[in-house]
């Protein structure tokens, strides 16, 4: 986990705010994604990212945004927070690869929009 | 469509005992399965894989699955259980026919290990 980093872990913001979520990781993949894991509903995908000019939208993308800055930095938006995307977020990354390769998660962002 | 279902959201096991934590899949092509392990307040973790080849695939901390493909099920399982197993626990998969490269996962099954 230490190689995928994620700021802040917790965070409490109020419904109409603009919050980002930071990503980086040491790993030197390519690939990384977005998630939000709900009580009952698993990980659901939100964006993911083959490289840096590469980005494409998951199943929720709805009322989010991203940014990959770099190789090791992905930025997950939220433009204006309402509370159902109160969640835990999780950031994750990947080697290309055959297309066998495990991803790599982060230790997430506890997310509560009030 | 690509899709994983654990019909278990909660499986309880005496420690010692083995325990089986279930996973069916669906995908057009054929798959590449995987089991992750969360323990509280951390990420996933990877804990074994099917790629090809051997039906039963071993991974961390003595835990294995069996790959089954007329019955479209990786369950993941273990011998003898510990306390220090309890997590939760998500079965993914991905087409290997995809280029997209997503993993698909299951909600999760919460597994309690009863000392």
């Amino acid at each position: 986990d230490a190689d995928v980093t994620q700021t802040p872990r917790n965070r409490i913001t109020k419904t109409g705010k603009r919050i980002m979520l930071e990503c980086s990781q040491t790993k030197g993949h390519d690939r990384m994604y977005w998630y939000r894991q709900d009580p009952g509903l698993g990980l659901r995908l939100i964006y993911y990212s083959f490289d840096v000019k590469d980005i494409n939208k998951g199943e929720i993308s709805d009322g989010y945004s991203v940014s990959r800055q770099a190789q090791a930095k992905f930025s997950l938006s939220l433009e204006s927070a309402i509370p159902n995307q109160t969640a835990l977020y999780f950031c994750a990354t990947s080697d290309p690869g055959p297309g066998d390769n495990e991803q790599f998660f982060g230790p997430g962002t506890r997310l509560t929009v009030l | 469509a690509q899709s994983v279902a654990q019909p278990e959201d909660q499986v309880n096991v005496a420690e010692g005992n083995p325990l089986t934590v279930k996973c069916t899949y669906s995908v057009s092509g054929n798959p590449y399965l995987f089991w992750y392990v969360q323990y509280p307040n951390r990420g996933l973790q990877f804990l074994l894989k099917y790629i090809t080849g051997d039906n039963l695939v071993k991974g961390s901390y003595g835990f294995e699955a069996e790959f089954n493909k007329s019955q479209t099920s990786f369950h993941l399982k273990k011998p003898s259980a510990l306390v220090s197993d309890s997590a939760l626990y998500f079965c993914a998969v991905r087409d290997r026919g995809s280029t997209l490269g997503r993993l698909y996962f299951g909600r999760g099954t919460q597994l309690t290990v009863w000392p």
